[in-house]
């Protein structure tokens, strides 16, 4: 049970280049979370999604793009990468219901030049 | 605009001393109150505080909520190297179709031998 994972661990990007981020659970969750944290500014919520085919917008959707391909898979797509999106990404998970818990993957530290 | 608000952002004691960590929150439709432990990587769960279980104790760590004046702290006891860590807290908000965290700042621990 590996529980959150995500890829790659490290990535570094010229302004304007394209990437996705992978995130893939294995606990059978149903809700999914992309957040970003920055120093001195805790995590912020990008895009989640509460079940497989839904995506909704969090606090600092723009500039990114997701997909939630089956339960276990949610990507996190930069389609033009800017120096401002230089931070640590984490993909996170929970059960439905009133159990809140969300389980963090490792993150993906982001540099963009 | 939802808000939490940690204080202090840093603190350095000593090993065995207690320290109180606090968080304060003004949000709009409160559900739940969450603290989680971020070593060098992701952040793990500590408590999940509700109107209906407003204290809870782990070990050496306990956490009270006071929804009347819209806070809540974690102290931790007999401090060990091995709490030093930033101490997140997290709002989840219901209502308005929204999902996620709102998370503080954090606290970031440093226990000194």
């Amino acid at each position: 049970n590996a529980g959150v994972t995500q890829t790659p661990k490290f990535q570094v990007l010229k302004t304007g280049q394209s990437m996705t981020l992978q995130c893939a659970q294995d606990m059978n969750h149903n809700s999914m979370y992309w957040y970003r944290q920055d120093p001195g500014m805790g995590l912020r919520l990008i895009y989640y999604s509460a079940s497989e085919g839904t995506t909704d917008k969090g606090e600092v959707p723009n500039g990114y793009n997701v997909s939630r391909l089956n339960k276990r898979e949610f990507s996190l797509r930069l389609e033009s990468a800017a120096p401002s999106q230089t931070s640590v990404y984490f993909c996170a998970s929970r059960v439905a219901g009133d159990l809140y818990e969300q389980y963090f993957g490792p993150g993906t530290r982001l540099t963009v030049t | 605009e939802d808000k939490v608000v940690q204080s202090p952002l840093s603190l350095v004691v000593h090993e065995g001393d207690t320290v109180t960590l606090n968080c304060s929150y003004e949000v709009t439709n409160f559900r739940s109150l969450l603290w989680y432990k971020q070593e060098k990587k992701a952040p793990t769960f500590l408590f999940m505080l509700t109107s209906s279980g407003i204290e809870k104790k782990s070990g050496r760590l306990s956490s009270i909520l006071d929804k009347k004046e819209l806070f809540s702290i974690l102290n931790i006891t007999a401090t060990q190297t091995g709490d030093s860590a930033v101490y997140l807290c997290a709002v989840r908000v219901s209502g308005g179709g929204a999902d996620g965290l709102t998370f503080g700042k954090g606290t970031h621990l440093i226990i000194q031998p």
